[in-house]
Formats: structure tokens, sequence, C-alpha cells
């Protein structure tokens, strides 16, 4: 069964205070790892895929980078405006050209005050 | 931008009552799903359809849930009756490849 695992579950940093995000996770073949954005009372926003171990991408001030068990999202220089709850999610890999179930973890609530 | 749209965003419902989501996803994306996301967790799958066909729905509560995607193109899912438990918030989503895109989803609280 697809395991994901978030850490920390919650994370307070003053604006301008770098850190990361920690996802862990197990899966039977992993076609994809992806982080979405959560807003409260919100449906998810898509930020990132990551496909391969080593495989890093960025946006604005959000870098994700994968390894073979965990993926990381590091925030540089953060702002009030990026408080929100960061979901991770894994896709399997499944046969012909089938499109799986996301497994998401249960988020961490980043708040960043000014 | 394109995007999913959901309806309604809220939903008060009594216990016993009957209730239904409307989806309609991003035009052209042929894999649809409907995710229930418990406060503080993450959404889990109740069910994906691939066109109109449903492709994996092992996590639906049969006896209670049902969902339906006709023409290939929006769906609803319904829930008769409904019990306490089933407050939550019911989320959409559709892709055209690997990248699932969601609705705003709706907010569903049963008294």
């Amino acid at each position: 069964e697809d395991q994901v695992t978030q850490s920390p579950e919650a994370l307070r940093l003053q604006e301008g205070e770098s850190s990361s995000l920690n996802c862990s996770y197990t899966v039977s073949g992993l076609r994809g790892l992806f982080w979405y954005r959560q807003d409260p009372g919100k449906g998810p926003e898509f930020l990132f895929t990551l496909y391969s171990a080593g495989e890093e991408k960025e946006k604005e001030r959000l870098k994700a980078t994968l390894t073979k068990k965990e993926s990381f999202l590091h925030i540089t220089a953060p702002k009030p405006e990026d408080s929100a709850t960061y979901l991770c999610a894994v896709q399997a890999r499944l046969g012909g050209t089938s499109y799986g179930k996301l497994t998401f973890g249960q988020g961490t609530i980043l708040t960043v005050h000014p | 931008e394109a995007e999913v749209a959901q309806s309604p965003r809220y939903k008060i419902t009594e216990k016993s009552q009957a209730v239904a989501f409307w989806c309609d996803p991003i035009s052209g994306h042929a894999t649809l799903y409907w995710y229930r996301q418990i406060l503080g967790q993450g959404p889990e799958l109740l069910v994906q359809f691939q066109d109109e066909s449903v492709v994996d729905d092992s996590q639906l509560p049969k006896d209670r849930f049902s969902a339906e995607r006709l023409k290939g193109v929006d769906s609803t899912l319904k829930i008769q009756p409904a019990e306490l438990g089933d407050s939550a918030m019911y989320l959409c989503a559709s892709s055209f490849s690997y990248e699932q895109y969601f609705g705003p989803g709706t907010r569903l609280t049963v008294t």
C-alpha cells in the first residue's frame, strides 16, 4: 500500500526565514510525486511534479527536490502570502496509459509572520 | 485559464437525507476524480472515471454513495442517506495526463 508522511505537521516562520518541508513516501513504482498548495476552504492548487530521483523544480520562492525515499519543499525568504497548507502526493506506475489516483500526506500547515 | 467547476460550494443537510454534488472538468480532460477530504487530512480518492467508465471505485461506500459520468463530460456524486460521518470537503479533479487539477470543492455539513 502506498504511503506518504509529511513533517512537520505545522511550521511557523518569520518573514524572510528560509526552511524546508519534508515528504517521505513508499510506493510500488513511482510515476510521479506532486506538491500542492491549499488555502483554507479551497481546493488544492498544483505546484510541481517530480518524476525521478535527482530532479529539481523551482517556482518563485519555492524549490522542490526528489530522492528515492523523500522529497523536500524548500522555501526561500518566505512572505506572509506563502502561508497555506502544503500537500505532497504520490502516483503509482500503472500499466498502459492509465493515470492513477494520488495518495496524499496529511499536509504541513505553514504560517509566515510579518 | 480553464478551471474545474463544482456546485454547490456549501451544503448543509440533515442525516438520512439525500445530497448530490456536480462537477464540470476542464475541457478535454478525459480522466475525472472525486476525492473526500476530512478536516486536517489529505484528500482520499472515492472514484475515478476514464471518459464515462469507472476505473477505480474501491474506496467508494457503495451502500450509500453513487457516481456517474453519463456522457463522459460532467459528473454527479450522490449520497443517500447522508450520515454524520459524511461531513467533509468533496473535491473533484480532472487530468489530461499526470497532473490533476482540482476544483474549489463542496463543503458538506450533515446535522
